[in-house]
């Protein structure tokens, strides 16, 4: 299953809302992930199953979409929030598939 | 404490055989399935490889078919990527990474640098 990113990178001020994206290439139900990367550290898992925050993440992240069409959203965007961001499916089990990553940066 | 921790880790010359670790504590390994990811330099990640708890099911991505093999040490409670004919575009941080409450990649390893250059 291919997973498409956009946009590729985002600019957006600190404050502001940014609103990422995330299409499967095919129907995934709510099976999708969204992983958080700052550089020279792992990826960290702050959502799944489209719309569940993962343990510890503040609830200015939120998720949405299934299907095809996903999203995640970052309602106030904080100095620690601007990363690298990542989707991925997990509808097929042990075949998994990363998005090309969505880069957040200060604007 | 949870953790998994890759090593192996190296340069190599390309056509060599590298073989990757991921040593898991706080859990058992065996309990979950388990994936390799790997990401190059300046590139997003790449799912590699998987496992199932059982070691009954096993899948690779495309670019790493019949050269990588993913298995389990039990007795080590870790998990083993054994690489050969390895390429320049085989460098990479390679990550483990399971899904130990969720289906999503919960737990992952802080990544084992692979360099492959003559």
């Amino acid at each position: 299953i291919l997973m498409t990113q956009s946009p590729a990178t985002l600019s957006v001020s600190p404050g502001e809302r940014a609103t990422l994206s995330c299409r499967a290439s095919e129907d995934i139900r709510s099976d999708l992930a969204w992983y958080q990367q700052k550089p020279g550290q792992a990826p960290r898992l702050i959502m799944y199953d489209a719309s569940t925050r993962a343990t510890g993440v503040p609830d200015r992240f939120s998720g949405s979409g299934s299907g095809t069409d996903f999203t995640l959203t970052i309602s106030s965007l904080q100095p620690e929030d601007f990363a690298l961001y990542y989707c991925q499916q997990y509808s097929k089990w042990l075949l998994y598939s990363f998005g090309q990553g969505t880069k957040l940066e200060i604007k | 404490e949870v953790q998994l921790v890759e090593s192996g880790g190296n340069v190599v010359n390309p056509g060599g055989s590298l073989r990757l670790s991921c040593a898991a504590s706080g859990f058992n390994l065996d309990d979950i399935s388990m994936n390799w990811v790997r990401q190059a330099p300046g590139e997003g990640l790449e799912w590699l490889a998987s496992i199932s708890s059982s070691s009954n099911f096993i899948y690779y991505s495309d670019s790493i078919k019949g050269r990588f093999t993913i298995s389990r040490d039990t007795a080590d409670n870790s998990l083993v990527l054994q690489m050969t004919n390895l390429r320049a575009d085989d460098s990479a941080v390679y990550y483990c990474a399971g899904g130990l409450q969720v289906h999503a990649f919960d737990i992952w390893g802080q990544g084992t640098v692979v360099t492959v250059s003559s």
